[in-house]
């Protein structure tokens, strides 16, 4: 069974540009969840997605979007870019089906804001 | 805010020897995760242990939960090199909608050769 895909691994933007992270979950996972890691702040909850619909939300300003489409794949983007959005991005997928099941992380996006 | 917080930040042991490491937390919780990170990669999914669960063990690893302490512990027995990672705690909240998982801070371990 495929892990959960992130692509792409390594991105380096400019500040003021924009950039979407895509994941696909595993095979039958309907949640999928996006965060951000940081040194200063760690790993901290962006938002979660269940059958196309955004179920939780994070405590991040509206720069920071998402969507999940029908085949549970989904996309994150990060609007006019500042440096302080430099971070490891992390998707995990879960069953979903009843709260805080057991999720399975990618290899996460390094993204680098210059 | 960080609903779990861990002890110690960082570990350094000899291989062979175990690791122990602590998580507390501050509100009721459905269940706490253990996951392992090399080197600012992905996540490794160690062990789910649920709010009326006291131990569990996975391998090398146990953890324990006291709900009355908030507070959770993993121990890895007889470790190896390739424990060298830094572990986190991660507490799926009660009542919450869906799936958010809180994390700690981590614990840095290095097992020495």
């Amino acid at each position: 069974k495929a892990g959960v895909t992130q692509t792409p691994r390594y991105l380096i933007k400019t500040r003021g540009q924009q950039v979407t992270l895509s994941c696909s979950p595993i095979s039958g996972h309907r949640s999928v969840s996006w965060y951000q890691q940081t040194p200063g702040q760690g790993l901290q909850f962006l938002f979660e997605y269940f059958s196309e619909t955004q179920r939780n939300k994070g405590n991040f300003p509206g720069r920071f979007s998402g969507r999940q489409f029908s085949n549970s794949r989904s996309e994150m983007n990060v609007s006019t870019l500042e440096l302080g959005d430099s971070a490891l991005y992390l998707c995990a997928s879960s069953l979903g089906d009843r709260a805080t099941a057991e999720a399975f992380f990618g290899q996460g996006t390094r993204l680098t804001v210059v | 805010s960080q609903q779990g917080e861990e002890d110690p930040q960082a570990l350094s042991i000899q291989e062979g020897e175990n690791a122990t490491m602590n998580c507390s937390y501050k509100t009721s919780i459905n269940n706490l995760q253990w996951y392992r990170q090399n080197s600012g990669r992905g996540l490794v999914h160690l062990i789910l242990i649920r709010s009326n669960e006291r131990e569990k063990h996975s391998g090398r690893l146990r953890v324990t939960l006291d709900t009355s302490k908030k507070s959770s512990s993993l121990l890895i027995t007889a470790s190896r090199a390739a424990d060298t990672a830094s572990y986190f705690c991660a507490t799926g909240v009660l009542k919450a909608a869906g799936n958010k998982l809180t994390f700690g801070g981590g614990t840095r371990v290095l097992v020495k050769p």
